[in-house]
């Protein structure tokens, strides 16, 4: 257990539902990103906060995406209109301090969109 | 972020070292080296980085070539448990970016009896 939670731990959905995860981060952690992965791939970079402020996004989050980190705590990502393809795992990390610290991991929660 | 090139698999027989080798010949002068392992089920897990020294600590070993265009993961006595994914990232600290973690397919250990 790294600290960080995530919430459901599965979803199964049908195509053009919505759907929202959660990320619990370790508490003092300033930092917390989303990645996406799919079988036999590598974690791909979703999204990045820092405290409130959501700073970068990659051209993987389409417009059905939205993440929020409310007073930079919890943070919930919302995929809006579910397509086939959104099915993954959705991993959460968080760090703090300074740039190179390393990232504490969420098991995830893993979506699978009918 | 500069690419990494791993094996797809290894094996490796438990109580004995694991060496993990990672080419990463494009890196630049500010890029770290980093390793992070994902066992079956669960989040990646970070193991160790470096810039160009060797480094260790309770995990592993790193060794980074004086080039920097190589290096490779030493986990001196394998056991069952180090059976997962190990994935090699470099990752530039400019700190006008959000310093994430650029993950390729990873090298798939299994460390058998």
């Amino acid at each position: 257990d790294t600290g960080v939670s995530q919430n459901p731990r599965h979803k199964i959905t049908k195509r053009g539902q919505n759907v929202t995860f959660r990320c619990d981060p370790i508490s003092e952690h300033n930092r917390l990103y989303w990645y996406r992965q799919t079988l036999g791939q590598g974690p791909e970079f979703l999204t990045y906060f820092q405290n409130e402020a959501q700073l970068e996004k990659s051209r993987l989050l389409s417009d059905r995406f939205s993440a929020e980190r409310p007073k930079g705590s919890f943070s919930t990502l919302e995929i809006q209109r579910t397509e086939q393809g959104d099915s993954a795992m959705y991993l959460c990390a968080s760090t703090e301090g300074g740039w190179g610290n390393e990232q504490f991991f969420g098991p995830g929660t893993r979506l699978t969109v009918l | 972020d500069a690419k990494t090139t791993q094996p797809t698999s290894m094996d490796c027989a438990e109580g004995r070292a694991a060496n993990l080798p990672c080419n990463h010949s494009t890196i630049s002068g500010n890029e770290y080296v980093y390793w992070y392992r994902q066992i079956h089920s669960q989040g990646p897990q970070y193991i160790i980085h470096g810039l160009k020294n060797n480094e260790t600590n309770e995990m592993a070993s790193l060794i980074i070539t004086e080039d920097r265009k190589s290096s490779t993961l030493i986990l001196p006595h394998a056991t069952l448990r180090d059976t997962a994914v190990y994935y090699c990232i470099v990752r530039s600290l400019n700190t006008g970016t959000a310093s994430k973690l650029t993950f390729g397919t990873g090298t798939r250990l299994q460390v058998t009896l």
